[in-house]
């Protein structure tokens, strides 16, 4: 059974970075068949997809538009996990963050979710 | 910027059948667009009830099922208990090989 643990600050200053990872267990984030996403939920902005990265004999990223300028995701295969930057954020950006695991159109596991607060 | 709509609000009687839609601010949903509902309670992650229009989630009781209903997506859900009462949110694969989430629909059983 795929589990995901997500790791990172809760608090981030104002036009700092954000980053937070997603350990995965039972799968692997080079799958072939598997996306994984990063969704945060606000009360402003509902339920956001920032984009999907996945492994088809090579990496693919695709970005939501609203924070294509500022956003990465890192896959990083030796320790199975991938994260997320997302660069000069701002108040509009606290939200929860969840990690997600994306198969066969649309069948999401999510992970526990992390809020963070932007912050000085 | 294509926006996904959905109801802000329904209701539903115990024991009675509910049916929430999902559309497009621009042209018609269709299994292309691989609609999927995700259920949440307050204070919880979402958990997924139907992907890929109408496929059934691991443990999803056949109370709840898809489809695609004229130019939307839908979701019914029939014999509607106490605990179906929380927030259902549908999410649509757009171009640029990105999915959008709609505002969600706050279902109330009463």
């Amino acid at each position: 059974q795929v589990q995901l643990q997500q790791s990172g600050p809760g608090l981030v200053k104002p036009s700092q970075t954000l980053s937070l990872t997603c350990a995965i267990s039972g799968d692997s984030v080079s799958s072939n068949s598997g996306a994984w996403n990063w969704i945060r939920q606000s009360p402003s902005r509902g339920l956001e997809c920032l984009g999907r990265t996945y492994y088809r004999s090579k990496w693919y990223n695709a970005y939501a538009l609203s924070v294509k300028s500022r956003v990465s995701f890192i896959p990083d295969t030796s320790k199975n996990q991938f994260s997320l930057q997302l660069n000069s954020v701002t108040p509009e950006d606290t939200a929860i963050y969840y990690c997600v695991r994306e198969v066969s159109g649309g069948n999401r596991k999510w992970g526990q979710g992390t809020l963070v607060t932007v912050s000085s | 910027q294509t926006v996904v709509t959905q109801e802000p609000s329904f209701s539903v009687s115990p024991g009675g059948t509910v049916t929430l839609t999902c559309g497009l601010s621009s042209g018609s949903v269709s299994t292309s667009h691989y609609p999927s509902w995700y259920q949440q309670i307050p204070g919880q992650a979402p958990r997924t009830l139907i992907y890929n229009t109408n496929i059934r989630s691991s443990g999803v009781p056949d109370r709840f099922s898809g489809s695609i209903l004229g130019n939307k997506a839908a979701l019914t859900i029939t014999w509607a208990q106490a605990d179906d009462e929380c927030d259902y949110y549908c999410a649509l694969y757009l171009v640029g090989d990105i999915w959008v989430f709609g505002g969600g629909t706050k279902l109330t059983v009463l």
